[in-house]
């Protein structure tokens, strides 16, 4: 079994649709970060968080620390946000990565 | 902004020969991680390394690894004879403290024929 879980794979909406990106993770975490990759393959860091939620621009992450569970949500979506988004457990010196949601947004 | 950079980009190796993939962190970053994505696979992680010394390192960090910060600014993962199965993307990635946030270079893509 995985230690970090995401869903869905792969997601699929309309420019200016609201989304949502589910991360689970059965492993004691000390942070939980949100990752963006483009097609280039470059990683950027979206957030990090180990309590409550954090909010920039469009972008809000959500962590239930009691659950193991993580969201990323994207407000009005745009074709830009194109990319896949990756969900990573941090605990001591590791990071443990989800396999990641590959979201399209179409015009 | 600070960045962490990565060169080569891309680098092409014959099987059996070593590479060094380079990193340089953000300057005033303590903690260093690399990283691999194979096509179409999640990141893995290989190692972290803290005050000059490695901190913590996965089952893929094998005796054909290692990896060094020879002069305070670069950080370096060598691979002595690699193998068609080390062909991937390998991240390299800084971070201030432990429980800050990570920034990640560019990525080197690795093609070993």
């Amino acid at each position: 079994k995985n230690e970090v879980e995401q869903s869905p794979q792969n997601l699929t909406a309309q420019e200016g649709e609201f989304i949502t990106i589910n991360c689970s993770y059965s492993v004691g975490i000390s942070a939980l970060h949100w990752l963006q990759q483009h097609p280039g393959g470059g990683i950027v860091s979206l957030f990090m968080l180990s309590s409550g939620k954090k909010k920039h621009g469009r972008l809000i992450a959500t962590i239930n620390i009691q659950e193991k569970h993580s969201s990323l949500h994207i407000t009005a979506s745009h074709p830009r946000d194109s990319a896949v988004y990756i969900c990573a457990a941090s605990s001591n010196n590791d990071m443990r990565f989800g396999a990641g949601t590959r979201l399209t947004v179409k015009p | 902004e600070p960045e962490v950079t990565q060169t080569p980009s891309h680098q092409v190796t014959q099987m059996g020969q070593e590479v060094i993939l380079r990193c340089v962190p953000i300057s005033n970053h303590l903690y260093f991680y690399w990283y691999r994505q194979i096509l179409g696979q999640k990141v893995e992680f290989l190692v972290s390394f803290y005050n000059n010394e490695i901190s913590e390192k996965s089952e893929i960090f094998d005796d054909q690894f290692s990896v060094e910060r020879p002069d305070g600014s670069n950080f370096t993962l060598k691979i002595r004879s690699t193998k068609l199965e080390d062909s991937a993307m390998y991240f390299c990635a800084s971070r201030w403290d432990r429980d800050t946030e990570a920034f990640f270079g560019q990525g080197t893509r690795l093609t070993v024929v």
